[in-house]
């Protein structure tokens, strides 16, 4: 079964800092994806970035990229120079056949 | 522009009222899945289709039950609505061709079941 850990519930950050959102999972697939969305007040899910199990390179998405370590089955995002149109839910998720989410992590940046 | 449409944005009923949800995908994605998002929960995953006719239960299956009649529609009923279902629903679905392919989301439906 898949599984995946989001730690941080809630976070604040200082606007024009860097960010980095916690994500480990779970899964006995040697192929999979990993996703991060970003939730706004409004509700809709935004794509930010992928990663697949394969990938040798850390994926990178303008301010975004994901520090994927397979060994630790660890897939952090880091967003870097904050603002304050990042605050948001943040969800890690991960796709094998079905795609599993965390429980998200709320961000706030403070100005 | 790829889209994926959920019916209703609000829907207030009933304890006891048949429900359903409706999606609809322009992509000819063959995936499609119905999640419920809670406070402090997350998204969890309620059944998911990977073609026409066909259905697996995700990991919250219990008081629903879906259909998919056609590749572009996928429908989530509640047999029997109740509070503890109250709830936003997002539909989502993807192609099947690749892992990395976008999942791409609806906007979702908030129920209020009174």
């Amino acid at each position: 079964a898949q599984k995946i850990t989001q730690t941080q519930p809630g976070m604040f950050v200082q606007e024009k800092e860097a960010v980095t959102l916690d994500c480990t999972y779970d899964t006995s697939d040697q192929s999979y994806g990993l996703f991060w969305y970003k939730q706004p007040s409004s509700g809709e899910m935004i794509f930010l970035i992928y990663q697949g199990s394969y990938d040798e390179q850390n994926a990178t998405e303008g301010r975004y990229s994901l520090n994927f370590q397979k060994a630790r089955k660890s897939a952090n995002l880091v967003i870097s120079a904050s603002q304050l149109g990042d605050s948001a839910m943040y969800f890690c998720a991960i796709r094998r056949d079905k795609i599993i989410f965390g429980k998200g992590t709320r961000l706030h940046i403070l100005p | 522009d790829v889209k994926v449409t959920q019916s209703s944005r609000y829907l207030v009923k009933r304890t006891g009222e048949k429900v359903f949800l409706e999606c609809v995908q322009d992509m000819d994605h063959e995936n499609m899945f119905w999640y419920r998002q809670d406070p402090g929960l997350g998204l969890r995953l309620i059944y998911f289709s990977y073609d026409v006719k066909m259905k697996e239960k995700g990991d919250i299956p219990e008081g629903y039950s879906v259909s998919r009649e056609k590749k572009e529609r996928f429908s989530l009923i509640l047999e029997s609505a109740s509070t503890n279902q109250t709830s936003m629903y997002l539909c989502a679905s993807s192609s099947r061709t690749a892992q990395g392919n976008t999942i791409y989301f609806g906007e979702g439906s908030w129920l209020t079941v009174v």
